[in-house]
């Protein structure tokens, strides 16, 4: 079967960094999507990572191990608006390329 | 970023009744489309994929009968819940996939909210 876990919940400060992680174990991998959701609003992308290392994109990065299943989302310099569901999704492959969601991280920014 | 339009945003209906949501891309063509739903404080689940022009591939345990999904056209997919009831209560989001040159990237909708009273 196909298994994302994600933290359910995390908190930080305003200005500080954070980082939330991401395990995998599914049937195929053809690349691993964050997305950032805002409560009653659909998903906006983040970052795609499909090779091992680090991709850099302004405050935010995101990190992938192909070997471990293992992904995290950095952010930095945290805003307020920053408060959001974080979203870790893979694509296991095959013709359509859909994608499977984890359960999501509600991050709380706090001043 | 490429935008997918859905329609309508809200909707309130009856238990018994049948609500139709469409999933729009508005600057590219989608053969595929994928239709999610998401309860409070939960991630998305993927229902079904939409392919145009044939029968939509749905996920283990999704009621192909109750969820109806028509791909007629390649910037055009509907999500039709037959004799909602309440527990059909949700946010159900559509997603497009960009197929272009160089790309191959999923864009979502900005959701419906369905209640069924």
């Amino acid at each position: 079967g196909q298994n994302i876990d994600q933290p359910t919940e995390m908190t930080a400060t305003e200005g500080a960094i954070v980082q939330i992680n991401c395990t995998y174990q599914t049937s195929g991998f053809n690349g691993l999507f964050w997305y950032q959701q805002h409560a009653g609003e659909a998903p906006t992308f983040l970052s795609y990572n499909v090779l091992d290392g680090l991709e850099e994109k302004g405050r935010f990065s995101s990190f992938l191990s192909r070997s471990k299943g293992y992904s995290y989302l950095l952010l930095k310099e945290l805003q307020m608006k920053d408060s959001a569901s974080y979203l870790c999704a893979v694509q296991p492959g095959g013709a359509t390329n859909k994608l499977i969601f984890g359960t999501g991280t509600l991050l709380a920014v706090q001043p | 970023g490429a935008v997918v339009s859905q329609h309508p945003s809200r909707v309130i209906c009856k238990s018994g009744t049948s609500v139709k949501i469409e999933c729009r891309s508005l600057d590219f063509q989608a053969t595929t489309m994928f239709w999610y739903r998401q309860f409070p404080k939960q991630s998305l689940m993927l229902m079904a994929t939409s392919n145009e022009g044939s029968k939509a591939t749905y996920e283990q345990g999704v009621e192909k009968d109750k969820f109806l999904i028509n791909h007629a056209s390649l910037t055009l997919s509907t999500l039709t819940v037959t004799s909602a009831h309440p527990e059909d209560s949700s946010f159900y989001i559509c997603s497009a996939r960009d197929l272009g040159q160089n790309t191959d990237t999923q864009y979502f909708g900005p959701g419906t909210r369905l209640t069924v009273l």
